[in-house]
């Protein structure tokens, strides 16, 4: 089955704490691509990659590292979590930019 | 970079009510286009999709919308709405096309509509 796989699901942790969201696709896209959702704002991009070893700058990237060595992983790194990135996370991979995204079922951060 | 306006935060409606999403955009050159539909609790799923040709797309679950260039609008319509049609609906631009860089502002989502039917 094609899907977007991301872990965890859920997580409660503390300022300061590094941390790190997996995200894994079975699709052998080459986008990839990570977003946050909050309300009344919608999703905003964070990070995206067009493929292995390039990734690009979205909207709002402060706080965010990403890394993309393989094809199929594409994990979100929170360096020092501070409690402004509480948010749902959303992991999306597409066969190219212009393409539509097959998204995972969504991480939810709370950081205290 | 371009920006995308949904003119409905939230929307109420009745079961067999006709639906009608605006969604408009600021780019001026060549755009993808894409409706998602996220049910309570659970990912984004794609609706339908413009790239060219019949500015009129159908997509899943009786869903269709209008692209309209001129008025740099992509509406969201359905005829008959349901109560399973409850969910968040958002709109998606990315520039596209020899104009647009390759893409390189990425894909820019709505702020989304909220849609509750009731029975």
């Amino acid at each position: 089955e094609a899907q977007v796989t991301q872990n965890p699901r859920y997580l409660i942790t503390v300022t300061g704490k590094k941390l790190t969201v997996t995200c894994s696709q079975n699709m052998n896209h080459e986008y990839m691509s990570w977003y946050r959702q909050d309300p009344g704002l919608g999703l905003r991009q964070i990070y995206y990659s067009m493929n292995v070893e390039v990734t690009d700058k979205g909207d709002v990237p402060e706080g965010y590292k990403v890394s993309r060595k393989e094809k199929r992983n594409f994990p979100l790194i929170l360096e020092s979590p501070s409690p402004n990135q509480t948010s749902l996370y959303f992991c999306a991979s597409s066969l190219g930019l212009g393409q539509p995204q097959h998204f995972g079922d969504g991480t939810r951060l709370s950081i205290l | 970079a371009q920006s995308v306006s949904q003119h409905n935060h939230h929307v109420i409606l009745s079961e067999a009510a006709s639906l009608e999403l605006g969604c408009n955009y600021s780019y001026g050159g060549t755009v993808n286009l894409f409706w998602y539909v996220q049910y309570p609790g659970q990912h984004l799923q794609l609706l339908l999709k413009y790239f060219s040709g019949d500015p009129l797309v159908k997509g899943i679950k009786g869903f269709e919308a209008e692209f309209i260039k001129s008025k740099f609008s992509f509406n969201l319509r359905k005829p008959s709405v349901q109560w399973s049609d409850t969910a968040e609906y958002f709109c998606a631009v990315i520039p596209w096309g020899p104009d647009s860089g390759g893409g390189a502002d990425g894909l820019t989502f709505g702020k989304g509509t909220h849609l509750i039917i009731q029975p």
